[in-house]
């Protein structure tokens, strides 16, 4: 079965510290790899996907990036953090009618 | 502009009768649609989903109806339970592999 792991669970920041987010799949091969960001009070939002290893799209503007150095795993990074990044951010996987969250990480940016 | 809509921030039912939660859409190009349920401090986890080539979906508690005319689906829960008690949220997505995730709805369920 597939799993998905993100790490770490919580993190706390200060404004202009450099981020790295994790996220590995197991039990699947080429996954579609997604980076949502859950705000205080506001739904998931997309912030980037990824079709296969290299391949990045980013949804909006913002000091965040991603990387995808391998087929399962996928990175959320910052150079310099905002308090605006503080948040629940959480990787996903999907198949054709079907997307699977890990278990997030709470961001706060201190 | 927010093409995936849950009007509803919260919704409270009490235990044993029906929890209905609803959702609307603007994207004519959605084609399936899914629900979702979160606890705190917890990833999203999958519910239910219906295709658009269908009108219901059912499993177990949960039955999902979809109005494409209406550009309206809704998620029953039947008969809600405490366990129940979550944020819900409507998803729809396209050919492009992407969701687009409504607000949510925050269910609470009284014993």
């Amino acid at each position: 079965s597939q799993t998905i792991h993100q790490w770490p669970a919580t993190l706390v920041q200060p404004v202009g510290s450099p981020l790295s987010l994790e996220c590995t799949v197991e039990g699947t091969s080429n996954p579609n790899l997604y980076w949502y960001r859950q705000a205080a009070g506001r739904g998931l939002q997309l912030l980037f996907y990824s079709v296969g290893i290299g391949q990045i799209s980013s949804e909006v503007p913002q000091n965040l990036s991603a990387s995808r150095p391998q087929d399962r795993q996928f990175i959320l990074s910052s150079k310099k953090l905002l308090l605006s990044d503080s948040g629940f951010y959480l990787c996903a996987w999907s198949v054709r009618t079907g997307m699977y969250f890990g278990p997030g990480t709470r961001l706060t940016v201190t | 502009d927010q093409q995936v809509k849950q009007n509803s921030p919260s919704l409270s039912v009490q235990e044993g009768r029906i929890s209905i939660l609803n959702c609307d859409y603007t994207n004519s190009m959605f084609d399936y649609f899914l629900w979702y349920k979160k606890y705190p401090a917890e990833g999203p986890t999958f519910l239910i989903s219906i295709s658009s080539i269908k009108d219901k979906n059912e499993d177990g508690r949960f039955t999902v109806f979809l109005n494409k005319s209406a550009k309206h689906l809704s998620l029953h829960i039947v008969p809600s339970q405490p366990g129940d008690s979550a944020v819900y949220f409507c998803a729809a997505g396209g050919s492009n592999y992407k969701l687009t995730f409504g607000k949510g709805t925050l269910l609470t369920v009284n014993p």
